[in-house]
């Protein structure tokens, strides 16, 4: 069973307001993930970490999503203005290398933009 | 458009039975994986299939892959309530940094 902790389970937010989203990675994994996941089930890739380094992300993440991996602290997602396209599950995940290994996911933080 | 993709969207059998998902993929990869993911949880590992691997089993599951035909399959046998879920396979299209690309999913549903 995966240790990834995300919190909070959902979240409720008015267009324009900012979301956060936080995550614990399993104890020992240097690699976390964030994906997007749609309501049809789609999954999007938005940015990975080692350690508190942004291994890839891509550009929508770059430009209204801001993410960070502290030391000693959970791991965070935050959309600075929510849109309504923004409505989604959005799922943490960690590993113990950043190339071909296991990956364990959290329950996710399902985000609801009104 | 996506990277993997499952043939199916639903389907369904009674506990007891045995089915199979397949999966379709576009770029060269070094492994695939199958995940399982049931409602309100995240999605949870199934098998990992390097590229270089024929078939790998891990109970009642059996997944195939075929590099020349970019395509896998997952097998379940003996099936149970409890193997309900939606069922995705994902790549890595040979990512560096083990990003996974996943097809979006079929629903597996296993009636008593």
């Amino acid at each position: 069973n995966s240790k990834v902790i995300q919190t909070p389970r959902y979240l409720v937010k008015g267009q324009g307001q900012k979301a956060k989203m936080r995550c614990i990675p399993e104890k020992g994994h240097p690699v976390v993930f964030w994906y997007q996941q749609n309501k049809n089930n789609e999954f999007k890739f938005l940015i990975n970490f080692q350690n508190q380094e942004v291994l890839q992300q891509i550009d929508m993440t770059e430009k209204r999503f801001s993410a960070e991996c502290p030391s000693n602290s959970p791991c965070s997602l935050e959309i600075q203005s929510s849109e309504a396209g923004d409505s989604a599950l959005y799922l943490c995940a960690s590993s113990l290398s950043p190339a071909n290994t296991e990956v364990f996911f959290g329950k996710g933080t399902r985000l609801t933009v009104v | 458009s996506q990277l993997a993709e499952e043939n199916s969207w639903a389907l369904s059998v009674h506990e007891g039975e045995s089915v199979t998902v397949n999966c379709s993929y576009k770029t060269s990869i070094t492994a695939l994986q199958w995940y399982r993911q049931k409602s309100g949880k995240g999605p949870a590992q199934l098998i990992l299939i390097r590229s270089n691997e024929r078939e790998k089993r891990n109970g009642r599951l059996r997944a195939t892959l075929d590099t020349s035909s970019q395509s896998s399959s997952l097998s379940i046998t003996a099936t149970r309530c409890e193997d309900t879920a939606v069922y995705f396979c994902a790549t890595d299209a040979r990512s560096n940094y083990n990003v996974l690309y996943f097809g979006s999913g079929t629903k597996l549903t296993v009636e008593p």
